[in-house]
């Protein structure tokens, strides 16, 4: 099992640009989410889903979008990128209960000049 | 105040030693709670669930008070291997669902 995939790894951007963060597992779990995660902030919740074809806002959703087409990916969009989006943004999946560990993919770095 | 609070460290140990971090919680409904590890530039990784009687793996002992909503875990005989951002995490029914809250997290150095 390749668990939690993410591309790119890096990304520059410019602001007003626009560009969708790839996120695919191969666990069949039904729930998967979105953080970014900035020094001194902790990882706060972006976008969620619990299953495919529904999704939701979490903490920080302004200025990104989701979707859940399939079980296996959940793409983030950036619709027109700012300075203030520059973080590490991480994908992560797991079983719907709460209890269930969370597995996370390498994270994509991004960077908004 | 934030929901997850932790010792803001760095913490600085010699190999060896045995080193204790604190998280405080606010959602006195929270439901699961767990330790997550992250290396430098590398993606957090599940350390330990946490469980109310309290739990051991190997050298790592994770405790939990749920009248006090505090979480510890200790790190004994510090390897250069344990040097690493420790998460303390917590599962809430809130706002969003059911979802984990992470606390900002504390640096652990182990030094020789």
């Amino acid at each position: 099992n390749a668990g939690v995939t993410q591309t790119p790894k890096f990304q520059v951007l410019k602001t007003g640009q626009s560009m969708t963060l790839q996120c695919a597992q191969d666990m069949n779990h039904e729930y998967m989410s979105w953080y970014r995660q900035d020094p001194g902030m902790g990882l706060r919740l972006i976008h969620y889903s619990v299953g495919a074809g529904i999704t939701d806002q979490g903490e920080v959703p302004n200025g990104y979008n989701v979707s859940r087409s399939t079980t296996e990916d959940f793409p983030l969009r950036l619709l027109s990128a700012a300075p203030s989006q520059t973080s590490v943004y991480f994908c992560a999946s797991r079983w719907t209960s709460g209890g269930h560990e969370q597995f996370f993919g390498p994270g994509t770095r991004l960077t908004v000049l | 105040r934030k929901e997850v609070e932790q010792d803001p460290g760095p913490f600085n140990v010699p190999e060896g030693a045995t080193v204790a971090f604190n998280c405080t919680y606010s959602n006195s409904a929270s439901q699961s709670f767990f330790w997550y590890r992250q290396d430098c530039r590398k993606e957090p990784k599940l350390l330990m669930s946490v469980y109310s009687s309290g739990n051991e793996d190997g050298r790592f002992t994770a405790q939990l008070n749920r009248a006090s909503q505090y979480i510890s875990l200790l790190i004994r005989d510090s390897k250069l291997s344990d040097s690493a951002t420790y998460l303390c995490v917590v599962n809430n029914r809130g706002n969003y669902g059911q979802n984990f809250v992470f606390g900002p997290g504390t640096r652990l150095s182990v030094l020789p």
